[in-house]
């Protein structure tokens, strides 16, 4: 199957620094990749809809000037936390379709934020 | 509005079967997806099903019956390894996923 990787697996900041996550899809050009956020013992939370090349699209009660996202090209979305805070802290996934998105969505391996 | 309901948590015995259920409530149906999660890792694929019937891949199987929005995930032959969790997602006109809170299975020796 295809492979995406994100960088880094783990990251711990002060309150009030950002941090930047990147998600690559190694095998395959994503034109949508999906950022998503899971709190111990939750499901999956949609946060973004990352498009190559235009704005994401924010799910309702995600800040997007406090979550950047930027797909720069067909194999790289980032997601930038700026000013983290503690209840930032969070097991943050990108996910991307290969092809068509009625596919099944590959998952990166996440990163664990601990904001201090 | 748009839900998906499966059980929290559920028991087996090593050797067993065991089944998961799923039901689910979205606008407009493109498909239903089961994915397996370790705990502290990134969910992985297990399968997808836009019809009706049963789908088996090796010991996982699973079934989708669209009038009643429901689906199941069945493990056969059941090994420690499969203890995590199991989320079930459906996807929506938009063809966008929404996700279950997962079902942790637990498998005893």
């Amino acid at each position: 199957g295809a492979v995406v990787s994100q960088h880094p697996s783990w990251v711990i900041c002060k309150s009030g620094t950002s941090v930047k996550i990147e998600c690559r899809s190694l095998d395959f050009q994503a034109t949508t990749m999906f950022w998503y956020r899971q709190f111990p013992k939750q499901s999956l939370m949609l946060m973004a809809t990352s498009n190559e090349g235009s704005k994401a699209t924010y799910e309702q009660g995600v800040e997007k000037d406090k979550f950047l996202i930027n797909h720069a090209s067909l194999t790289l979305s980032t997601l930038t936390v700026t000013s983290a805070h503690p209840e930032d802290s969070s097991f943050y996934i990108c996910s991307a379709p290969q092809g068509d998105v009625h596919n099944e969505q590959f998952f990166g391996p996440g990163t664990r934020l601990t904001v201090l | 509005g748009q839900n998906i309901d499966q059980p929290t948590e559920m028991t087996a015995t090593e050797g067993a079967i065991v089944q998961i259920n799923c039901t689910y409530q979205t606008s407009g149906f493109n498909g239903l997806f089961w994915y397996q999660q370790h705990a502290g890792e990134a969910p992985t694929f297990l399968s997808y099903n836009v019809l009706d019937g049963l789908e088996e891949k090796g010991r996982f199987s699973s079934f989708l019956s669209r009038s009643k929005g429901y689906s199941y995930l069945l493990l056969k032959e059941l090994q420690m390894k499969d203890s995590a969790s199991y989320l079930c997602a459906s996807m929506d006109s938009n063809y966008q996923l929404i996700w279950g809170a997962g079902t942790k299975l637990i498998i005893k020796p």
